[in-house]
C-alpha cells in the first residue's frame, strides 16, 4: 500500500516530442505528489508538485496530470530537448508526512537530437 | 538542491569498517532527512530529524545504522561495521519547517564497500 509504480522504466524520445511518464499509487492517504529531476552523479531536483485538489498543474513545458479517481498521475514533458535527458522520479506523501516521500523506481528518459 | 551540503561525496570502506556521512541542511532549515538509493532504484526514506531530536526513523535498518543531528554542526549518518549491501548513495535533504513543506536534496554521498 505503501508503493509507487512508476512507468516505463526507460524511455525514448525524439527532440521537440512529447515524454510521457506516468505513476499510480495505492494509499489514499497520499495527497503531495512531486515530481524529481535527476541527473548522473548528482541529487533529486524537485520539478513540479502536484496537491489533489487540482486536476493538471503546468509550469513551462512540464505538466502534471493527476486522475483521483484512479489514483494515477503523469508527467508530460512538451517540446522535449536533449537537455532534457535524465531520470525522473514519482513521488508521494501524505500532507502531514510531506518530508516522509515515497519514491517510484524512476524512468532514464533519453532525447535523441 | 543547490545548498544542502553532503560530505564526503565518494567514499570507499572495506567490509567491517566504519562510515560516517555528513550533512549540513540549507541555511535556515532546521528539518534534516536522509535517504538511500540502490543501484537502478528510487530513493527510500530512512530517517527525518530536528535538531538534537530524531522524528522518524521508521526507514533506518535496526542494527549498524544510526543518525544525528546535534545542537551545532552537521547531521551525521553513521553506518558500523559495513557490509558489500550497504553500497548505496546517501543523500540528505532538508526543509525550513515539517509538515507540509517542500524538501531539497543535496548532491548525495556514494558509499563503496570493497
Amino acid at each position: 500500500q505503501q508503493q509507487v509504480k512508476q512507468s516505463p522504466q526507460s524511455l525514448i524520445v525524439q527532440k521537440g516530442g512529447i515524454s510521457i511518464i506516468n505513476c499510480a499509487y495505492e494509499n489514499t492517504a497520499f495527497d503531495y505528489f512531486p515530481w524529481y529531476q535527476q541527473f548522473p552523479g548528482k541529487g533529486p531536483a524537485l520539478l513540479i508538485a502536484i496537491r489533489p485538489d487540482v486536476s493538471e498543474k503546468k509550469e513551462g513545458r512540464f505538466t502534471i496530470s493527476f486522475n483521483k479517481s484512479a489514483k494515477q498521475f503523469s508527467l508530460h514533458i512538451m517540446d522535449s530537448q536533449p537537455g532534457d535527458s535524465a531520470t525522473y522520479f514519482c513521488a508521494a506523501s501524505p500532507e502531514q508526512g510531506a518530508q516522509k516521500l515515497v519514491f517510484g523506481q524512476g524512468t532514464r528518459l533519453t532525447i535523441n537530437p | 538542491n543547490a545548498g544542502v551540503m553532503q560530505n564526503p561525496r565518494h567514499l570507499v570502506r572495506r567490509r567491517g569498517q566504519e562510515a560516517r556521512l555528513r550533512c549540513s541542511p540549507m541555511k535556515g532549515h532546521s528539518h534534516v532527512y536522509w535517504y538511500r538509493q540502490l543501484p537502478e532504484e528510487g530513493l527510500k526514506f530512512m530517517v527525518y530529524l530536528q535538531k538534537e531530536n530524531i522524528i522518524d526513523e521508521s526507514g533506518m535498518p535496526k542494527e549498524r545504522f544510526s543518525a544525528e543531528f546535534p545542537k551545532e554542526g552537521p547531521s551525521i549518518l553513521r553506518i558500523q561495521q559495513v557490509v558489500r549491501g550497504d553500497s548505496a548513495a546517501y543523500f540528505c535533504a532538508s526543509s525550513r519547517r515539517g509538515l507540509g513543506n517542500t524538501i531539497y536534496f543535496g548532491e548525495g554521498s556514494w558509499l563503496t564497500v570493497v
